[in-house]
């Protein structure tokens, strides 16, 4: 399964709602789950089938979606937030998204 | 505190071998399937190769099969992976990640080059 995450690159400004998507080849299944990676750190878990939150992450991130076609929205976007984004299915075989970098306007 | 700390990377020339070692900390590893997964500079991530709780299955990406092996020592709580006959390619950072498919904790990664 192809998974293609737009846009490639999102600037928005502290405060706002942002919306990162993400996009099956096939039926995923809500085998969906998102990664936060900081610039020279490792990937950290955010969310995992499609909308369940990983222990200790902030309220503000959430997930949704269905079939092939997924979300993930940062209801206030803080400082901290500026990252790369990368969804990730683990319904067919195991396979990243290219990732949306977050940027703060 | 889930400690994942990888070691054994470097520069090394095509068609040569490498093994990179991740040891564990703040979990009972043995109770845990563990895996790899690459970063080429400036891509994507990349699965590489799974590893089950006990050692007795294992699972490659296409790209790496007959080439690498992972493997693990439960009693000294390390993951190995044996890489051979690096191509450019290989040219990544390595990361150990805890679990076989949904992977929950990662360690900081080590850089591989391969070049001549």
């Amino acid at each position: 399964i192809q998974l293609t995450q737009s846009p490639s690159l999102l600037s928005a400004s502290v405060g706002d709602r942002v919306t990162l998507s993400c996009k099956g080849s096939q039926n995923i299944n809500n085998y969906l789950a998102w990664y936060q990676q900081k610039l020279g750190e490792a990937p950290k878990l955010l969310i995992y089938n499609t909308n369940s939150l990983q222990t200790g992450i902030p309220s503000r991130f959430s997930g949704s979606g269905s079939g092939t076609d997924y979300t993930l929205t940062i209801s206030s976007l803080q400082p901290e937030d500026v990252a790369t984004y990368f969804c990730y299915q683990y319904n067919n075989g195991l396979t990243f998204g290219s990732g949306t970098k977050l940027e703060i306007k | 505190e889930v400690q994942l700390v990888e070691s054994g990377g470097g520069l090394v020339q095509p068609g040569r071998s490498l093994k990179l070692s991740c040891a564990a900390s703040g979990f009972t590893f043995s109770d845990y399937a563990m895996a790899w997964v690459r970063q080429a500079p400036k891509k994507g991530l990349e699965w590489v190769a799974t590893i089950i709780y006990d050692g007795s299955s294992t699972y490659y990406r296409d790209s790496v099969k007959g080439r690498f092996t992972i493997s693990r020592d439960n009693a000294k709580s390390t993951l190995y992976l044996q890489m051979d006959s690096l191509r450019s390619e290989d040219t990544a950072t390595y990361y150990c990640a805890r679990r076989a498919t949904l992977f929950d904790y990662w360690g900081q990664g080590v850089m591989v080059t391969v070049s001549s």
